[in-house]
């Protein structure tokens, strides 16, 4: 079975500009949360969706944003980038809750220019 | 924020048993703690998690002190492939939140 994938695998964007991140979620889970990972640094939580609702937001600003559609896929949409935006971006997917293991992607590795 | 801390780096020779710590005396009553672990230029891979019982799997063993407020995951025999980064992380129950920390470094050596 397929696991956790996620595209563009690399993108370099300049500041102010706007970028999509996608990802698919291995067959039947219906969750999917969202991580930036600063170098150096452990994941931080952005957002957890189930069933296309947001369930969980971790302290980032409005400027990032997220979505979840009927086929589970998701995608992470940040505005206005800024230099300390550059990250790697992990998209992890479970069955449902938070005692289910979360299987994550290899992540999108984002660059500010 | 529920949070945990753990030790920057340990270092375990090759075939011996290696015994990572996580503080978390922050802990709700209703968080379930999880370790994960990350190899270089990968995603987190899930290790093993438990709520108040000690837990063994394939993997690993995670020893829950009573108060809980303390965790102790445990490789009994560690191999040059576990060397990775292992974090330990609070999961709230409805999963508003699932914050990882720092992290531990592990380095096996032969």
């Amino acid at each position: 079975d397929a696991g956790v994938t996620q595209s563009p695998t690399h993108l370099i964007k300049t500041r102010g500009q706007q970028v999509t991140l996608r990802c698919s979620p291995i067959s039947g889970h219906k969750s999917v949360s969202w991580y930036q990972q600063v170098l150096g640094q452990g994941p931080q939580f952005i957002f957890q969706y189930y069933e296309k609702e947001e369930r969980g937001r971790g302290n980032f600003p409005d400027r990032f944003s997220a979505r979840q559609f009927p086929n589970y896929s998701s995608e992470l949409n940040v505005n206005a980038l800024l230099l300390g935006d550059s990250a790697l971006y992990l998209c992890a997917s479970s069955l449902a809750g938070s005692t289910d293991t979360q299987y994550f992607g290899p992540g999108t590795r984002l660059t500010v220019l | 924020d529920a949070k945990t801390t753990q030790p920057n780096s340990m270092e375990s020779n090759e075939e011996e048993p290696v015994h990572l710590p996580c503080n978390h005396s922050t802990i709700s009553g209703t968080d379930y703690i999880h370790w994960y672990r990350q190899l270089p230029s990968q995603g987190p891979e899930y290790v093993i998690h438990g709520l108040t019982s000690n837990v063994n799997n394939r993997m690993a063993s995670l020893a829950i002190a009573e108060d809980r407020k303390s965790s102790t995951l445990i490789l009994h025999r560690a191999t040059l492939r576990d060397a990775a980064v292992y974090y330990c992380i609070l999961g709230a129950y409805n999963f508003n939140k699932f914050y990882f920390g720092s992290g531990t470094k592990l380095n096996v050596k032969p």
